[in-house]
Order: structure tokens, then sequence, then C-alpha cells
């Protein structure tokens, strides 16, 4: 299809583990973003990627989550040593321009759920 | 803290009937952006309102914008059940930052 792919769609592990997401953006969509959203809570930036630029990470919670992008194609967000409060659903989205007026569109996200 | 807050929490109504969303925000911004969210699902893009406009449409929806009161409404007229969906608020930063900053959002419940 042509809109955000995230995989996996639910993810389940146990405290402690590391876990890889997986995002897709639409093609030539040069920005890309990852955001946290807890349940019945709004989302939660966490970081931001602009064509080569270097990422904006200041969203990142703390040093066991880290992102990649190759150059405007797929992005993983990696959660390292996982815990109880990481659960949440992570959204990718990913926008056609610069800036902040052009719309973001998003995955369906993928539940993460930490035991 | 985030820079918008969606009022009400929840709202049900009856399909037909009006539904009227209020967000407001802390600080200047470039633009604000209103995005839905069905259950289980990503936000999909509505509409976006620039701080130097006060209004706007798009078929059903109606956005308004008060700088002066920081705070936007948006309205859904003759609600149909597919617009059963939370609704959430995006602030653009008036600093060239390039992220969105979300609200809680609005559950909204159109009843048959």
């Amino acid at each position: 299809g042509a809109g955000v792919s995230q995989s996996p769609s639910n993810k389940v592990t146990e405290k402690g583990k590391d876990v890889e997401l997986r995002c897709d953006p639409i093609s030539g969509h040069t920005a890309l973003y990852w955001y946290r959203q807890r349940l019945g809570q709004g989302l939660e930036f966490l970081i931001y990627f602009q064509g080569n630029s270097a990422p904006d990470k200041s969203g990142l919670p703390s040093d066991r989550f880290s992102a990649e992008r190759t150059g405007e194609s797929v992005s993983t967000l990696t959660i390292q040593r996982t815990q109880q409060e990481d659960s949440a659903v992570y959204l990718c989205a990913s926008s056609i321009g610069t800036g902040t007026t052009s719309p973001q569109h998003f995955g369906d996200g993928t539940r993460l759920s930490i035991l | 803290s985030q820079q918008g807050e969606e009022d009400p929490q929840a709202l049900s109504i009856q399909e037909g009937e009006n539904a009227t969303m209020n967000c407001s925000y802390k600080t200047s911004i470039n633009n604000l952006q209103w995005y839905r969210q069905n259950s289980g699902r990503g936000l999909v893009h509505l509409i976006l309102i620039r701080s130097n406009e006060r209004e706007k449409h798009s078929g059903r929806l109606r956005v308004t914008l008060d700088t002066s009161k920081k705070s936007s409404s948006l309205l859904i007229t003759a609600s149909r059940a597919a617009d059963t969906a939370s609704y959430f608020c995006a602030t653009a930063a008036n600093s060239g930052y390039s992220t969105l900053t979300f609200g809680k959002g609005t559950m909204l419940l159109v009843s048959p």
C-alpha cells in the first residue's frame, strides 16, 4: 500500500529484553517522526529525522531508547532492557516536506506490552 | 508539559447533532492542526489553521482560532456514527521547531 507501514503490529516481551520496531514511511517523504502513546493519552514526541540532517533526539526518554534511519527510507526504534513503563503504542509518521505545515501521515502503530 | 489541552475529554451525541471540541494552548504558535484517531489506528490529519487565520472550513468541519485567547475549536456538523473517534489538536511552535505537540484528545461517541 501507499501508507506508512509499521511492524510488528503487536509485540509482547519480558522485562529486560531488547525490542526493535520498524517503520516504512511513504516513498518520497523526507521527514519521519516517532511518538509514544500511553493508554488514553496524547502523543509524546520521541525523535524526528529530516533527510540527511542530524536527527532531533530531544524527546527520547532515556538512553535505553535509540533510533536509526538510512537516508529517506526505513527507520527502526530500539528499546534496550525494556521496563514495564515502556508499555505503550509506538506510532511512526512521515511527511513530505520540512517544517510543520506538511501534514503528518501515521502508521497504525506497534502495541508494545512488557510483562 | 503538553502544549495543547482538549476539552471536553469525552463527548457523547446523537447522529445529526453538531459536535464541538476545544483546544487551549500556552505559547505562541505558527499553526494548529486537528487529527482524528479511530480505535487501534494511527492518526489522520483533518485540517491545519495558520496563526494569521481565524476560521477554516473543510466539508463538515469548521475550525476557529483565537490567538488572543490561545484557543481553537473544532466543529463537526451533522455528525455521523462514523465520526466516532478521538480528536487531537497539535500545535507547532513559532520558533522554527519542526515538530508538533499533541494534546490528550477528546473522545467523541456518535450514537445512531
